[in-house]
């Protein structure tokens, strides 16, 4: 079983539509969640964290689920802009300095006018 | 702050030819990683450090490939030789210390290796 999975898609949706994507991780014992967001030919970068009690950042809304080991990222009134690839990210620390951060292989969106 | 400087951007070389990449992290930050990304496999963590000592190396593919960290501001990853198959883009990240609350990992722009 691969440690983060994600569905590679793509979603191709239309503006304004709302997109959720999911993954799944099985480490019980990360401690971190992150989605990051991938242009074409750029780097990663952090789009937010998630947190157990499921944050908002605003058309953004992350959630996590321990007991399930599942991770989930909601778009709302989706922009041209939002077109990317969406990475779950993982992370796992255990002291001495180690540090897994884990990432899934990305949930390609494309929003079309 | 410049980010994570990572170079070359790109690099085209022959096969069974030395391939050096280099990363500046953020000043300050304790972790550097190296990833590599294809389409195939997506982001895969090479290696990592902490405060300049390699971590965890279980990710590096082969005897082919090395990384060195000899300070707080500069890391190499080598490949020699190169072969085709080494052909993708490879990152470097870095992250502040823990214990400042730090959890968000910056990446670099990348070196999109080609091996022909």
């Amino acid at each position: 079983r691969k440690e983060v999975e994600q569905d590679p898609g793509p979603f191709n949706v239309p503006e304004g539509a709302t997109v959720a994507f999911n993954c799944t991780y099985s480490n019980s014992a990360s401690q971190s969640f992150f989605w990051y967001r991938q242009d074409c030919r750029k780097e990663p970068k952090l789009l937010m964290s998630v947190y157990s009690s499921g944050n908002e950042d605003g058309r953004f809304t992350a959630q996590l689920n321990r007991a399930s080991q599942y991770i989930s990222l909601l778009i709302r009134d989706s922009k041209l802009s939002d077109s990317a690839t969406y990475l779950c990210v993982v992370a796992a620390y255990s002291g001495a300095g180690s540090y897994q951060l884990t990432f899934g292989k990305g949930t390609k969106l494309s929003v079309i006018p | 702050d410049a980010g994570v400087i990572q170079s070359p951007r790109h690099e085209v070389t022959e096969m069974g030819q030395e391939v050096t990449l280099r990363c500046k992290p953020i000043s300050g930050h304790d972790y550097l990683f190296w990833y590599r990304q294809t389409m195939m496999r997506g982001l895969e963590l090479l290696i990592y450090f902490n405060n300049n000592v390699p971590i965890d190396d279980s990710g590096m593919p082969e005897d082919r490939f090395s990384a060195k960290m000899p300070n707080a501001s500069f890391s190499t990853l080598k490949i020699q030789p190169s072969e085709p198959r080494d052909s993708a883009v490879y990152f470097c990240a870095s992250r502040g210390p823990w214990d400042r609350g730090n959890t968000e990992a910056f990446f670099g722009q990348g070196t999109r290796l080609t091996v022909v």
